[in-house]
């Protein structure tokens, strides 16, 4: 069975500063992993994945995320958070083969200090 | 163009009632999905279809079916409906070779 940890339900920063989600994930072989950002009344945008080779992918809007087998993690990070950052985040898996579906963490909203 | 486009993107209906949402993909994809997100912003499969197998979540209600007429569309129906219901459903499709999955904007049910 697959399950998804994020820790924080709400991350407070300030603009300028260093933005850290964390997501741990449970499965008995390593999964696809995403994160995925949703907007306020908007749909899901998918901010960038890993499914394999280098463990550090870089997605849109400045963000990017680190896998970490031994840790069973997959934090998102972006250097300097800005105001349009302001959101929910979404971490998520999905199994390398068969049914593509994908199981979510429990989000993380993020709000951005001026 | 709109990816992934869902009618309405809001639906407000008495319990009891029957109701429809309607999904359409314009990206070529084989895979449709319908997941739906509570009131705690917790996002749950449903089913995924295509054109060879639909596939389940157990946990849903069989008062809830994914009707495909043809491979760009998967629509939901929902019958007898119930407050519990209330959510915002999201369709979403991909490739599956791909295993991207691109999702609509929402449609926000809510049951009175």
């Amino acid at each position: 069975a697959q399950s998804v940890t994020q820790l924080g339900s709400h991350v407070s920063v300030s603009e300028g500063a260093l933005v850290l989600l964390r997501c741990n994930y449970s499965s008995s072989v390593p999964p696809y992993l995403f994160w995925y950002v949703q907007y306020p009344n908007q749909g899901l945008q998918l901010l960038l994945k890993y499914t394999t080779g280098a463990t550090l992918v870089k997605g849109i809007n400045g963000f990017e995320a680190e896998f970490k087998k031994s840790e069973t993690s997959f934090h998102l990070t972006k250097p300097s958070a800005h105001m349009s950052d302001a959101a929910e985040y979404f971490c998520a898996v999905s199994r390398r083969t068969g049914a593509n579906n994908l199981f979510f963490g429990t989000g993380t909203r993020l709000t951005v200090i001026p | 163009d709109t990816a992934v486009s869902q009618t309405p993107k809001y639906l407000v209906t008495q319990m009891g009632n029957d109701k429809s949402i309607k999904c359409e993909q314009n990206l070529g994809h084989d895979t449709m999905y319908w997941y739906k997100q509570d009131s705690k912003k917790f996002l749950k499969i449903m089913f995924s279809y295509n054109n060879k197998e639909l596939i389940i979540n157990e946990t849903v209600p069989n008062r809830f079916s994914p009707k495909s007429p043809d491979k760009a569309h998967l629509n939901l129906h929902i019958n007898s409906l119930e407050l519990g219901d209330s959510a915002v459903y999201f369709c979403a499709s991909s490739q599956d070779r791909d295993r991207d999955i691109f999702f609509g904007q929402g449609t926000r049910l809510t049951v009175v």
